[in-house]
């Protein structure tokens, strides 16, 4: 299985920040690779496809890039609206696997 | 718009089988293969497998095989997950979710089950 490395586990940044979340996969998964943002209670929902492309709808402060074994998730500029936890996911290889999470605090 | 509805949640001691369902709505049921993903408390996310409502073809993380059977009824568009022998540590809360414009995107979710297995 292929396995993904996040991090940091958790983070604590203030409004206006500029955020960034790696996650780094055990073998080139190209651009094989979703992030997710939880909010507490709810079910994720999905912010960036194939590594690097927005969501409809999400704004626009969100960003993603990275191929082969390296990925990373930005928040341009932290809004307090976007405290949640983050996952990455790979589907290059079955079973998907996500990343461990990384929890979003505002300082 | 598509939406998945899940089944309430569920108490179930050690050893006993859980049954949760996902019935799907807004769009046609066998154009997107649905997966299951499993949350324990405070824990991250788990794929547990997907099956697709077109054929009934499915595919276990080996982890649940033998412990995890995924049907589709194609009568009330709905898919089942059964769990069997329990333990606490599957304790979670349980998601039915489809991709249904990016390949193994998720971008549909069911609102979750939560399945608690104690004494």
């Amino acid at each position: 299985d292929i396995q993904m490395i996040q991090s940091p586990s958790s983070l604590s940044a203030s409004v206006g920040d500029r955020v960034t979340i790696t996650c780094q996969a055990s073998q080139d998964i190209s651009d094989s690779l979703h992030w997710y943002q939880q909010k507490p209670g709810k079910a994720p929902k999905l912010l960036i496809h194939d590594a690097s492309n927005l969501e409809t709808g999400v704004p626009s402060r969100f960003s993603g890039s990275g191929s082969g074994t390296d990925f990373s998730f930005t928040i341009s500029s932290l809004q307090a609206e976007d405290i949640a936890t983050y996952y990455c996911q790979q589907y290059d290889n079955l079973p998907i696997t996500f990343g461990q999470g990384t929890r979003l605090e505002i300082k | 718009q598509a939406q998945l509805v899940q089944s309430g949640g569920e108490l179930k001691k050690p050893g006993a089988s859980v049954k949760v369902s996902c019935k799907a709505s807004g769009y046609t049921f066998t154009d997107y293969g649905i997966s299951w993903v499993r949350q324990a408390p405070g824990q991250g996310l788990e794929w547990m497998g997907w099956i697709s409502p077109y054929n009934g073809d499915t595919d276990y993380v080996q982890k649940f095989q033998g412990r995890v059977t995924m049907t589709t009824d194609s009568s009330t568009n709905t898919v089942n997950m059964e769990l069997r022998t329990l333990k606490s540590d599957d304790t979670a809360v349980y998601y039915c979710a489809i991709p249904s414009r990016r390949h193994w995107a998720f971008d549909i979710w069911g609102q979750g089950t939560m399945v608690t297995v104690s004494s």
